[in-house]
């Protein structure tokens, strides 16, 4: 059965510093992997997608990198700001298994001014 | 611009009535998903529908069932809902199946908060 881990759960951090949000996942046979922002009482917007055969998608201050064969991934930000804090939870979809999403509880970021 | 809209943003609900959450989308999507999200917990996907194809989870529950009368239309109806089904419901929608080629981004909604008395 995949699982997902996010570590930490929870991360504050002071304006203008970069971080990096961890991810790991059990079983490496996936077609991609998602990361998402979700604000509280919101629904979940995509950031960035990586498929299984990538390495890293980056998209502004956004960086995310695939190890398939150690199960992890990385969400780097840089420069973060205020507007960052939400939570992040990363998503994979197994091969061989349905269309689903299998998510991480996600990692609470706030970002202080 | 193009969308996930979900109706009502707040639902509450008596123990055991029945209740319909509603999804509805803009982009032409051939892939609809309800998700059950619980308080800091992770999505969990109940079922979704390729066009008229619906796939259900093995754990979803029998009090969960689903209906996608067009494209564009997709629902949720909780039969008798009981004080566990509290939760965050969200509707998402991808242009085509994973498995067509692993590319494909889903686009949720804002969901339905439902509270059960």
């Amino acid at each position: 059965k995949q699982e997902v881990t996010q570590i930490p759960a929870a991360l504050s951090v002071p304006e203008g510093e970069n971080l990096v949000l961890n991810c790991s996942f059990t079983d490496s046979a996936i077609y991609n992997l998602q990361w998402f922002r979700q604000d509280p009482g919101k629904g979940l917007t995509s950031l960035l997608l990586i498929q299984s055969s990538q390495r890293e998608q980056t998209s502004g201050r956004l960086n995310a990198s695939l190890d398939k064969s150690s199960g992890r991934s990385t969400l780097y930000i840089a420069a973060s700001q205020p507007g960052d804090s939400a939570t992040y939870l990363c998503a994979v979809v197994l091969i061989g298994g349905s269309e689903k999403l299998v998510f991480g509880k996600g990692t609470k970021l706030t970002v202080n001014p | 611009d193009a969308m996930v809209i979900q109706n009502p943003r707040y639902q509450v609900t008596q123990f055991g009535k029945p209740v319909t959450l509603s999804c509805s989308q803009t982009l032409n999507h051939n892939v609809m998903y309800w998700y059950q999200q619980k308080s800091s917990q992770a999505p969990k996907l109940l079922f979704h529908y390729y066009d008229k194809d619906f796939n259900n989870e093995a754990d979803t529950p029998d009090n969960f069932q689903s209906r996608r009368p067009n494209t564009s239309f997709c629902f949720l109806d909780i039969r008798s809902p009981g004080l566990g089904d509290a939760a965050m419901y969200l509707c998402a929608t991808s242009r085509d199946l994973v498995l067509a080629g692993g590319q494909e981004t889903q686009y949720f909604g804002p969901g339905t908060r439902l509270l059960v008395l």
